[in-house]
């Protein structure tokens, strides 16, 4: 079945790159996403790669995919303390989405 | 408005009481869900439906029943509810067509039974 990890906590100082990493199992995911989450709000879609592709850069997010280890990863360059949220991997499959835990994102000012 | 709007926002009911979660989508998409968020735990997709036809009911409990009147609203209508049911639950919409389906959520309702 599907399966989506990502570690729980991330603590990073404001300024400095966040990294943030995910892996999955399905390797029929067509595409993967990742959704941010503030407090008290719903997910927010961030970025998603179609699963052909290796990289995606969208201003200060870049996406990397390893499609042969099944590893996906959200880079943050240049964390502010507006980036504090929980971040959550996804991979699509059909009309199935399935999320992974979140990793919680602190950003130290 | 736009996106995808809950109510209420927070509510509080006890075991025996009937209540119910109210979603609509003001983006033209065709299919809409119910998710439950709980601490610590990955999202777990509660029902789909799509064009208002029910596709995927993930072994939920039938203390928990949708609705979908149009493609523009969801309702979970909840009765005799337990505590482990407290939770965040997120209603989501996306297009039908095509493999990228992109959900956009609403802010979600955060139940507390009693």
């Amino acid at each position: 079945g599907e399966d989506v990890e990502q570690s729980l906590f991330l603590s990073v100082r404001e300024g400095d790159s966040s990294v943030i990493n995910c892996t999955y199992t399905d390797s029929s995911s067509t595409y993967l996403y990742w959704y941010k989450q503030e407090p008290g709000a719903g997910l927010q879609l961030l970025t998603y790669i179609f699963s052909n592709m290796d990289m995606k850069q969208d201003q200060r997010l870049t996406v990397l995919l390893n499609k042969k280890d099944k590893h996906l990863s959200l880079r943050i360059a240049d964390t502010q303390t507006g980036d504090s949220a929980i971040y959550f991997c996804a991979e699509s499959m059909n009309q199935k989405v399935t999320f992974g835990t979140g990793t919680k994102l602190q950003v130290i000012p | 408005e736009t996106g995808v709007t809950q109510t209420p926002r927070h509510l509080v009911m006890g075991m025996t009481n009937k209540k119910s979660l109210k979603c609509e989508q003001h983006l033209g998409h065709n299919a809409m869900y119910w998710y439950k968020q709980s601490a610590k735990k990955p999202l777990e997709l509660m029902f789909v439906y799509n064009f208002k036809e029910q596709t995927e009911n993930n072994s939920v409990p039938s203390r928990f029943s949708p609705e979908c009147p149009n493609s523009s609203h969801l309702f979970l209508h909840l009765h005799t509810l337990q505590p482990e049911d407290s939770a965040l639950y997120l209603c989501a919409s996306s297009q039908e067509e095509g493999p990228n389906r992109p959900l956009h959520f609403g802010n979600g309702t955060r139940l507390t039974v009693t």
